[in-house]
């Protein structure tokens, strides 16, 4: 986990609500993705950056914003179009898109 | 297009037993493989990938994995369980060129004392 920081660990949203959760690395990587980690299913990407200012949709985009303003940091926000948005999520980064990834501790959202 | 897939949703294990977790895994070109380890409500850690060259490869906490490219598997091995290695474990792969990994479903592995 060392060098990639999520926070909150934990928070609790009212559903309708918009939520960002935050993901700041000092490990001077060039790519940053979001996974959603539900029980049974392992991981599903949601986004991915490879360079400042570009990202790219993954495999379960829908409700789900990204920004990419600074090579340390990269916010997800899960909107109210979200329709099942209690989940563990999971920022990760890599050298580049040829490496391995390195994970942060995660989110745990509740939605009620 | 590419896929990983781990067959054993548990595996239990006797303490000092050798264990093994299997991954198999498709893709269209060369493969770039990988194991993770998840400790619970915590981050994925890295424990070893296979690029190139030889088929076994050694990771961390005395993790190994061997590449059989006939069989297009990728297990996990380890000769000795230790109680401290249970946990949930992740294959996954990514096809040369490609710039996302595929993760599989995980793998529960319990050591029994």
């Amino acid at each position: 986990d060392g060098g990639i920081t999520q926070s909150p660990k934990y928070l609790f949203r009212k559903e309708g609500q918009n939520v960002t959760l935050s993901c700041e690395q000092n490990l001077n990587h060039d790519a940053m993705y979001w996974y959603r980690q539900d029980p049974g299913q392992g991981l599903r990407l949601i986004y991915y950056s490879q360079i400042v200012n570009d990202f790219q949709k993954g495999d379960i985009a829908e409700g789900y914003s990204v920004s990419r303003e600074k090579k340390e940091s990269f916010p997800l926000t899960v909107t109210s179009a979200q329709k099942n948005p209690t989940a563990f999520y999971l920022c990760a980064t890599s050298r580049t898109a040829s490496y391995e990834q390195y994970f942060g501790p995660g989110t745990r959202l509740t939605v009620t | 297009a590419q896929s990983v897939a781990q067959p054993e949703d548990q595996v239990n294990v006797a303490e000092g037993n050798p264990l093994t977790v299997k991954c198999t895994y498709s893709v269209s070109g060369n493969p770039y493989l990988f194991w993770y380890v998840q400790y619970p409500n915590r981050g994925l850690q890295f424990l070893l990938k296979y690029i190139t060259g030889d088929n076994l490869v050694k990771g961390s906490y005395g993790f190994e994995a061997e590449f059989n490219k006939s069989q297009t598997s990728f297990h996990l091995k380890k000769p000795s369980a230790l109680v401290s290695d249970s946990a949930l474990y992740f294959c996954a792969v990514r096809d040369k060129g490609d710039d996302k990994i595929i993760f599989g479903k995980g793998t529960r592995l319990h050591i029994l004392p």
